[in-house]
């Protein structure tokens, strides 16, 4: 069956460290990857997304690397903030394309 | 631009009462709607999915129903609520790519 999955349900880092943040997912004909932030009481907010025929894609201090031989995802955030607190899922297409499926959630907190 | 818009925010039900959440997107016509349920500390789970006017499809058997009467318009439902119904209820929207969250409600079953 379709699984997202995230390795860690937490991440603590220091203000201006690297943050990165790992998704392993088992639907090898997934070709649509998304990762949301998710403040408290908020809806999740989309921060970046990648389809399989790349293996990098990069935003404003973040990185999504999707490697499809080991069906794995990470989200890399640079020079991390206190406003990047949150949590973070990943998500794929699910095979018919109508719907995501969301793996679990990581808590990142971030101290200054 | 797109916007989508949840209510109420919150509410509280007492068990084996009804439900009735709405949620409306404006700036774009025919959009995959969507409606979720995150539990607290954890991930979102598809409830429905709609594609079109009418067109619902259900991801998991529960008590709720979903409802699409206008293209912008996905009504999540009711008949008697259970304990186990408590959570927080997102409404999205999807183009094709990527989907767009609404603010949420946070619903209470008492």
């Amino acid at each position: 069956g379709e699984n997202v999955g995230l390795h860690l349900p937490t991440l603590s880092v220091q203000e201006g460290d690297n943050s990165i943040i790992n998704c392993a997912y088992s639907n090898s004909a997934s070709d649509y990857f998304i990762w949301y932030k998710q403040e408290s009481g908020k809806g999740p907010q989309f921060i970046i997304d990648i389809r399989s025929n790349m293996d990098k894609r990069q935003g404003q201090r973040v990185t999504v690397l999707l490697n499809k031989t080991v069906k794995h995802l990470s989200l890399q955030i640079a020079a991390t903030q206190p406003g990047d607190s949150a949590v973070y899922f990943c998500a794929e297409a699910n095979q018919a394309g109508t719907a995501l499926i969301f793996g679990k959630g990581t808590t990142l907190s971030v101290s200054s | 631009s797109q916007t989508i818009h949840q209510w109420p925010a919150t509410l509280v039900q007492p068990v084996g009462s009804p439900l009735s959440l709405e949620c409306t997107v404006e700036g774009t016509s025919n959009p995959n709607l969507y409606w979720y349920r995150q539990a607290a500390g954890r991930g979102l789970q598809l409830l429905f999915y709609s594609v079109g006017i009418g067109q619902i499809s259900s991801e998991v058997p529960q008590n709720l129903s979903a409802s699409r009467p206008q293209d912008r318009q996905f009504i999540l439902s009711s008949k008697k609520l259970l304990l186990s119904d408590s959570g927080f209820y997102l409404c999205a929207w999807s183009g094709g790519g990527e989907q767009f969250f609404g603010p949420g409600t946070r619903l209470t079953v008492l």
